[in-house]
């Protein structure tokens, strides 16, 4: 597709159990972020990844988060042990093409995870 | 470290009436990229605007205007004559560095615009 794709768009899980989220950059973009918007609150940087460099992983709250992203491409988060405090949001966006990052993000419509 | 305040929680006005929002930046970087994003009810952000910190010169995008004051550290965002489909969370966010790299958002703003 056109934009940025994300999946699964809901996910209801319970305490204590592992969950996947996943998502599909624009094609061609270097740069994937990650960011969680918890109910009425702002968005807070979770990860970045830019072509082959290392991801700065520093806005993971904890080590039961973690992402890769494949080929360049597809990226996964991984949320183990959930918590009901992880419940949120979870927002991908891409952006910038070789050479081009002007750093206009393009975001996805989220995955909202309910942890009960 | 870099950090973006939107002082205002929530705005409600009627339509047609101008609204302002503000935006106040900290970076110690000299070269910066300051941003304007809309969230409307639906739920994806789309970005609005892009300001490198060299230029202070001011946007005007139909009834969107942007002021962007160096000596302030301020990012003001003005929708002149607003309308219902104005309603959304704004968000300002600010990003360091000559590439642009991660943003740092605010909380945003939740407009309202009533008929």
């Amino acid at each position: 597709g056109a934009g940025v794709s994300q999946s699964p768009s809901n996910k209801v899980t319970e305490k204590g159990k592992d969950v996947e989220l996943r998502c599909d950059p624009i094609s061609g973009h270097t740069a994937l972020y990650w960011y969680r918007q918890s109910l009425g609150q702002g968005l807070e940087f979770l990860i970045y990844f830019q072509g082959n460099s290392a991801p700065d992983k520093s806005g993971l709250p904890s080590d039961r988060f973690s992402a890769e992203r494949t080929g360049g491409s597809v990226s996964t988060l991984t949320i183990q042990r959930t918590q009901q405090e992880d419940s949120a949001v979870y927002l991908c966006a891409s952006s910038g093409t070789s050479g081009s990052n002007t750093g206009e993000l393009f975001f996805g419509e989220g995955s909202r995870l309910t942890v009960l | 470290a870099q950090k973006v305040t939107q002082a205002q929680t929530e705005i409600s006005v009627v339509e047609k009436e101008d609204v302002t929002l503000d935006c106040v930046y900290e970076t110690r970087d000299t070269t910066y990229y300051l941003f304007w994003y809309k969230q409307p009810p639906s739920g994806e952000l789309v970005f609005l605007i892009r300001r490198n910190s060299f230029d202070e010169q001011n946007e005007i995008s139909g009834r969107y205007s942007w002021n962007f004051q160096k000596s302030t550290s301020s990012f003001n965002f003005t929708i002149t004559a607003s309308q219902v489909v104005d309603s959304a969370v704004y968000f300002c966010a600010l990003s360091e560095g000559t590439s642009g790299s991660r943003l740092t958002f605010g909380e945003g703003t939740q407009l309202t615009v009533n008929p």
